[in-house]
């Protein structure tokens, strides 16, 4: 089985700075992807980056990028230059081998003018 | 975005009836998944499918079923509807298998209301 947590429930950052988001997980899968998921207060689940677990550099998407610590089995995720459309829910999910989907419990971020 | 709409988007119903959720897509992906979202909780996985006809149990399986006769459709029901089961349901569709494919996508939600 797959666990993930996120031990921030919430978190304030200042416009323009960059805020790190934590994410540590346990599985016993040797594969598995690690995902982070945006959702805004309007509900809909975005999709924000994915890393492999034998992906050896960290993955970025703009101003998202994953520090991925496999021997601490840590996935945080890093947003730089936070601007105030980045309020919102942040879920970190572990993909297992049978392709099933283990979310964190959400960390919610707002960000300040 | 990805082509993924869920019917209906808001449902309120009473204890004991039977309710059918509806996903759909139009990217032809294999993998098709049912979540459910509660306070606390994050989303947790009820069931989900890796092709017609092949479907399996998630962490939160039990009160809950699924079909899928089509590659497009994926439908949950909840054969006797329980007050417990109020929540907000999400559909999430997986190039998984296909090239380049390691993203979930997921559908809009369905916020449903057992009385």
């Amino acid at each position: 089985a797959q666990k993930i947590t996120q031990t921030q429930p919430g978190m304030f950052v200042q416009e323009k700075e960059a805020v790190t988001l934590d994410c540590t997980y346990d599985t016993s899968d040797q594969s598995y992807g690690l995902f982070w998921y945006k959702q805004p207060s309007s509900g809909e689940m975005i999709f924000l980056i994915y890393q492999g677990s034998y992906d050896e550099q960290n993955a970025t998407e703009g101003r998202y990028s994953l520090n991925f610590q496999k021997a601490r089995k840590s996935a945080n995720l890093v947003i730089s230059a936070s601007q105030l459309g980045d309020s919102a829910m942040y879920f970190c999910a572990i993909r297992s081998n049978d392709y099933k989907l283990s979310f964190g419990a959400g960390t919610t971020v707002t960000v300040r003018a | 975005d990805a082509g993924i709409t869920q019917s209906p988007r808001h449902k309120v119903t009473e204890t004991g009836t039977p309710v059918t959720l509806r996903c759909h897509q139009t990217e032809n992906h294999r993998y098709m998944y049912w979540y459910r979202q509660d306070p606390g909780h994050g989303l947790r996985l009820i069931h989900y499918s890796y092709g017609v006809k092949d479907t399996d149990k998630g962490e939160v399986s039990d009160g809950y079923s699924v079909s899928r006769s089509k590659t497009e459709d994926f439908l949950l029901t909840l054969e006797s509807a329980t007050s417990s089961q109020t929540s907000v349901y999400f559909c999430a569709i997986s190039p998984l298998g296909e090239q380049g494919g390691n993203e979930q996508f997921f559908g809009p939600g369905t916020r449903l209301t057992v009385l």
